[in-house]
């Protein structure tokens, strides 16, 4: 099992460059979710997927939007990238109210 | 709305020594706890969990108490080790929902 796998590792984008963040798992769980985490900060909730075919905003969607493909498969596209979008982020997986799992993260800086 | 308070946010111990991390949370339908270590560079990874059915759950040398009544639960690590430091973050959900609320996190240095 792969667990949950992201790409890029890492991006540099200029301002107002858009780009999706790709994220998939393989534990068969229902709930995805995508957070960012700025240096030395907590996790914030960008947004979240309950299920297939259902996305909720979280705590900062502004700027953001997501796609729920399919069960496996969960993106995130900054449609016009600005520097306060500098931050690693994170995607996690997992049954409802059971423990997450995080991806290995994807760095972005936006110049 | 709901909400889950960490503290302390930054907390060296000495090596061999304990370390205690604090959490409460707002919502009192909220019925699992877990905790999570982040390593530098690294992404959060689940330590030790606890549901609202026990009050106490042991791993080696960590441990997790809960208090219903007072919306609050611990984190103890005993005997530590250089290893241990990172930062660590409490968490709560409802098992009805998807959505988990973490706290701010908890910076845990240990001193040689």
């Amino acid at each position: 099992n792969a667990g949950v796998t992201q790409t890029p590792k890492f991006q540099v984008l200029k301002t107002g460059q858009s780009m999706t963040l790709q994220c998939a798992q393989d534990m068969n769980h229902n709930s995805m979710y995508w957070y960012r985490q700025d240096p030395g900060m907590g996790l914030r909730l960008i947004y979240y997927s309950a299920s297939e075919g259902t996305t909720d905003k979280g705590e900062v969607p502004n700027g953001y939007n997501v796609s729920r493909l399919n069960k496996r498969e969960f993106s995130l596209r900054l449609e016009s990238a600005a520097p306060s979008q500098t931050s690693v982020y994170f995607c996690a997986s997992s049954a409802a109210g059971d423990e997450q799992y995080f991806g290995p993260g994807t760095r972005l800086t936006v110049t | 709305g709901e909400n889950v308070e960490q503290h302390p946010s930054t907390l060296s111990v000495q090596e061999g020594d304990s370390a205690v991390i604090k959490c409460t949370y707002s919502d009192s339908a909220s019925n699992y706890f877990p905790w999570y270590k982040q390593e530098l560079g690294k992404r959060p990874q689940l330590i030790i969990d606890i549901r609202s059915n026990v009050g106490e759950k042991k791993d080696q040398r960590i441990a997790v108490t809960l208090n219903k009544t007072a919306k609050h639960f611990s984190l103890h690590i005993t005997e530590t080790q250089p290893e241990d430091s990172a930062v660590y973050f409490c968490a709560a959900s409802k098992s009805s929902a998807s959505k988990i609320i973490f706290g701010s996190g908890t910076r845990l240095s240990i001193r040689p």
